[in-house]
C-alpha cells in the first residue's frame, strides 16, 4: 500500500497570502489528523476529520481550517499568513477515528512565510 | 488537559550500548496510550512502540522496550544495541481512550538522541 503523501512538500508564501495544503490517506482510511511542527511550540493538534466531519480541534485561530473529502483526502487552509505560521506541516491518517487504530504519518509540507 | 513532558532536550549513546529516554504525562484519565515515535532527518515521524495503559505488561519491539509507571506517570524508552540509524529526534506523545478524544496526540518536546561510533 502505499503511504501517506502530502502536497506540496515545500512552500514559500509572503505575509498576508492564504495557503492550500493537501494530504491523501493510505487507502481505506476515514481519518485525518493535522499537526503543526515549529521549533519554538513543537508538535501541536490542529485539527482531524473522520468521515467529512470535524471531529476535533485544537487551539489555533479560525484562519486555520480544514475539510475532508469523500474520499478521505483533506485539505487545510491557513488565511492571511503571519510570519510566526512557518512550520512543518504533518498530516497523519487511521483507519478510525477513537479507537486503538495506529496513525501514519506523511512526510510533511514545509511552509515558509517571508 | 493533558501534558507530556521530556526533560532530556539531548542524549548520545554509543553503537551497541543501551540508551533510556525518559517521558512523563500529566492526566486525570485512567484510560490511554502511550507512544514513543521516531523523526530522523527526513521528518517523516515513525511510531516506535505503544502501550496501552490498561496492560501491566510493559511493550517491547524487538530492541526497543518500554517502562510503564502508571502511579508515576512515567514513560521511559530503552533502546537495547544501539545503531546509527537509531539516531533521531524521539517523542513521546499521549492519546486519550476517550470517545470524544479522537485521534489527537499530545506530545514532548522531545529527546534529540546521537549515536557514535
Amino acid at each position: 500500500k502505499a503511504g501517506v503523501t502530502q502536497t506540496p512538500r515545500y512552500l514559500i508564501k509572503t505575509r498576508g497570502q492564504q495557503v492550500t495544503l493537501s494530504c491523501s490517506p493510505i487507502s481505506g482510511h476515514r481519518s485525518v489528523s493535522w499537526y503543526q511542527q515549529t521549533p519554538g511550540q513543537g508538535l501541536q493538534f490542529l485539527f482531524e476529520y473522520f468521515s467529512e466531519t470535524q471531529r476535533n480541534k485544537g487551539n489555533f485561530p479560525g484562519r486555520f481550517s480544514g475539510r475532508q473529502f469523500s474520499n478521505s483526502r483533506s485539505e487545510m487552509n491557513v488565511s492571511t499568513l503571519e510570519l510566526g505560521d512557518s512550520a512543518l506541516y504533518l498530516c497523519a491518517s487511521s483507519l478510525a477515528s477513537g479507537v486503538a487504530y495506529e496513525q501514519y504519518f506523511g512526510p510533511g509540507t514545509r511552509l515558509t512565510v517571508t | 488537559a493533558q501534558t507530556v513532558t521530556q526533560s532530556q532536550p539531548e542524549m548520545s549513546v554509543q553503537e551497541a550500548e543501551t540508551v533510556t529516554l525518559s517521558c512523563t504525562y500529566d492526566t486525570s484519565e485512567s484510560d490511554y496510550y502511550l507512544f514513543w515515535y521516531k523523526q530522523p532527518p527526513s521528518r517523516q515521524m515513525i511510531l516506535v512502540i505503544r502501550q496501552e495503559a490498561y496492560k501491566q505488561q510493559n511493550a517491547t519491539e524487538n530492541r526497543f522496550s518500554v517502562n510503564f509507571q502508571k502511579a508515576a506517570k512515567s514513560f521511559s524508552l530503552k533502546i537495547s544495541d544501539s545503531q546509527l540509524g537509531d539516531a533521531a529526534m524521539y517523542f513521546c506523545a499521549y492519546r486519550s481512550d476517550f470517545t470524544g478524544g479522537g485521534n489527537k496526540l499530545t506530545f514532548g518536546t522531545g529527546t534529540q538522541l546521537k549515536v557514535e561510533l
